[in-house]
């Protein structure tokens, strides 16, 4: 079946400092991808999302890349702080976008 | 407020007793969607929607039941719960009917099945 790999499962950065997420799909046909995170007893909330036509795509500290011949992809979040602690969620669409597949998730800390 | 609302937000219930949770959104969604959280396994699709009477199984299905029968309900029907259907349960919504569009999330409903 469709998959997507997240690493690493967990990341401690220095405030300040930046931070970078990566993941892999599998199915050649994904035209997007979200991010997601999530903070404690909450749900999931997109923090941004790109599309299969477009390779990078920023707002503000946060940015994500696409390489769609390696079928990766990246969230970086630049000059981090206490409040982007949380776990953050890849994910693709497969299946002529009707199912969509995450990834297992990274739990970010911000050290102070 | 745009929202999606799911019920109860915790549970603990017994083998075998049917329990529905509840999901609405009022952004007139097309796109409706049900995960579970395990650890270790982020978020796992086990049914979605992609209009009113369309539903269709997600990656992990088996124990679960859905239908659509109105624009903004969903809900998960498990029929016959077991302890391996304890987990943490998200609906989800999204315009535009498929998967390709912002999601957006209910806060979530704690199943315990003892």
């Amino acid at each position: 079946g469709e998959n997507v790999e997240q690493h690493p499962s967990t990341l401690s950065v220095q405030e300040g400092d930046s931070a970078v997420i990566k993941c892999t799909y599998s199915d050649s046909a994904s035209n997007y991808f979200p991010w997601y995170k999530q903070e404690l007893g909450k749900g999931p909330q997109l923090i941004i999302d790109i599309r299969s036509n477009v390779g990078e795509k920023k707002d503000q500290r946060i940015a994500v890349t696409l390489n769609k011949t390696a079928k990766h992809f990246s969230l970086h979040i630049t000059e981090t702080q206490p409040e982007d602690s949380a776990v953050y969620f890849c994910a693709a669409t497969y299946s002529s976008a009707s199912k969509i597949i995450f990834g297992s998730g990274t739990r970010l800390s911000i050290r102070p | 407020e745009a929202q999606v609302t799911q019920n109860p937000r915790y549970l603990i219930t017994v083998t075998g007793k049917k329990l529905t949770v509840t999901c609405s959104q009022n952004m007139n969604h097309e796109y409706m969607s049900w995960y579970r959280q395990d650890p270790g396994l982020g978020l796992r699709q086990i049914y979605y929607s992609m209009n009113v009477e369309v539903t269709d199984k997600g990656d992990v299905p088996e124990g679960y039941k859905v239908s659509r029968k109105e624009k903004r309900n969903f809900p998960l029907i498990l029929e016959s719960p077991s302890p391996n259907q304890t987990s943490l349960y998200f609906c989800a919504s999204a315009g535009g009917g498929y998967s390709n569009q912002p999601q957006h999330f209910g806060d979530g409903t704690r199943l315990s099945i003892l």
